[in-house]
């Protein structure tokens, strides 16, 4: 079966620092997300990406978040300057269509120092 | 507005008895139902969805679920559970007329022993 694949598995970074977590979504796939799901809560969506731009994005996607497809193949979220709160575990998924079934990556910890 | 509740926060059956976990969801209208799997260190695996016709879906792995619109609730069931279904198991919702969303649930932690 087709995979998303995600890099790094791991991510340690010192608080105000930027990251760059990469995604790559199924190849003939048109719909991209980024959800997080902080130590013992619920996944929780974060933005969605169509047509080379943001479709969706909730109250946690604030300012310092920014989501790029900078080529044919990869996903990425940019955190500008993260915060201790920004730990979690983050999902990349991606999908053929509205309302179709998500394919998840095993996920990237991001742990902000 | 919607949200996935699943009232079970963990569970632990025997290998080999039934399994049943709960979901419940509000919605303004039949959403699109769908179950998750996360096993340690991995991702999301879809085990099985609903978006119409029959109500009774079957997923992979043995798991089934049923669509209960008066009771709003999307449970997940497994005839006999095996030691490799321990996982956090979560439910979701969304629905392409609201939006790319999909709303997640708390999730089940599910033990099985021997």
């Amino acid at each position: 079966e087709p995979e998303v694949t995600q890099t790094p598995s791991h991510q340690v970074t010192q608080m105000g620092q930027e990251v760059i977590l990469r995604c790559v979504p199924i190849s003939n796939h048109l719909y991209f997300y980024w959800y997080r799901q902080i130590l013992g809560q619920k996944v929780e969506f974060l933005v969605s990406f169509y047509n080379n731009e943001i479709s969706e994005k909730s109250e946690i996607f604030d300012d310092q978040f920014s989501v790029e497809r900078p080529d044919g193949s990869n996903f990425t979220l940019k955190i500008r300057s993260t915060k201790l709160e920004d730990s979690a575990m983050y999902f990349c998924a991606s999908s053929g269509g509205l309302g179709e079934k998500l394919f998840f990556g095993s996920g990237t910890q991001l742990s902000v120092l | 507005a919607q949200s996935v509740t699943q009232p079970d926060i963990h569970i632990t059956v025997s290998e080999g008895a039934s399994l049943e976990l709960r979901c419940n969801y509000s919605y303004g209208a039949t959403p699109y139902l769908f179950w998750y799997v996360q096993s340690p260190g991995q991702g999301l695996q879809l085990l099985l969805k609903y978006f119409s016709g029959d109500t009774l879906v079957q997923g992979i792995k043995g798991f089934e679920a049923e669509f209960k619109r008066s009771q709003s609730s999307f449970n997940l069931r497994k005839p006999s559970v095996h030691w490799s279904d321990a996982a956090e198991y979560f439910c979701a919702v969304g629905h392409p007329n609201t939006g790319n969303q999909f709303y997640f649930g708390t999730g089940t932690s599910l033990t099985v022993i021997p």
